[in-house]
């Protein structure tokens, strides 16, 4: 069965630093996509960043970007630069078909 | 373009109630799904609908329904509320790629409280 795994649920970090946001998942298939999600207190769900498993290169938007290790089957988020609007809850999810698998999500702190 | 709408954002019912939410999506999208997010069990997906025809569906009991009309826009409806149905129920759209290729992009929510 597919799985998300965020291991810290909470992580903080000083404003203006860099933080990376740990992300494991377990599947049997070769070609699937994977996505970082943020919550703010808003409840909103806000794409982040999106990694199609068969690019080796990274993606990266702006701020974030991510370390994909397919064979470790490992996807970590790096913010960088960290803003105080970058407080929110991230989520790491796996495709699957036509759903979403989720990780339990990691709670971002940025202290001013 | 607009974002994906969701009515009502709030809602409040008492248990063996029925409720029904609504979901529009983002313009040119044919693809919604619903997820239910709680503080016990996450986010779970509850079904998918594109061009009318439910594609996908988690493990939620037949409580829980959903249709999709022409215009693409989808309603959930749960059925004999119970405690555990209080969550925040959230609508996403996509364009509907086969294989679920594409991303999704999510509304605010409706936070369903269950009395």
């Amino acid at each position: 069965a597919q799985t998300v795994t965020q291991s810290q649920p909470e992580m903080s970090v000083q404003e203006a630093e860099t933080v990376t946001l740990s992300c494991t998942y377990d599947t049997s298939e070769s070609d699937y996509y994977l996505f970082w999600y943020k919550q703010p207190p808003s409840r909103q769900m806000i794409l982040v960043i999106r990694q199609e498993a068969y690019k080796q290169q990274n993606a990266t938007e702006n701020r974030f970007s991510v370390n994909f290790q397919k064979a470790a089957k490992s996807f970590s988020l790096k913010i960088s630069d960290s803003q105080l609007g970058d407080a929110a809850m991230y989520f790491c999810a796996y495709s699957r078909g036509y759903q979403l698998i989720w990780g339990a999500g990691t709670k971002l702190i940025i202290k001013p | 373009k607009a974002g994906v709408t969701q009515t009502p954002r709030y809602l409040i019912k008492t248990r063996g109630q029925q409720v029904t939410l609504s979901c529009s999506p983002i313009s040119g999208h044919r693809s919604v799904s619903w997820y239910q997010q709680t503080p016990g069990q996450g986010l779970q997906f509850l079904f998918e609908y594109f061009s009318e025809t439910q594609r996908n569906k988690g493990n939620f009991p037949g409580r829980f329904s959903g249709r999709q009309f022409s215009n693409s826009r989808s309603e959930m409806n749960v059925s004999t509320l119970e405690l555990g149905d209080s969550a925040l129920y959230l609508c996403a759209s996509s364009l509907g790629l086969v294989g679920g290729t594409d991303t999704q992009y999510f509304g605010p929510g409706t936070r369903l409280t269950v009395l």
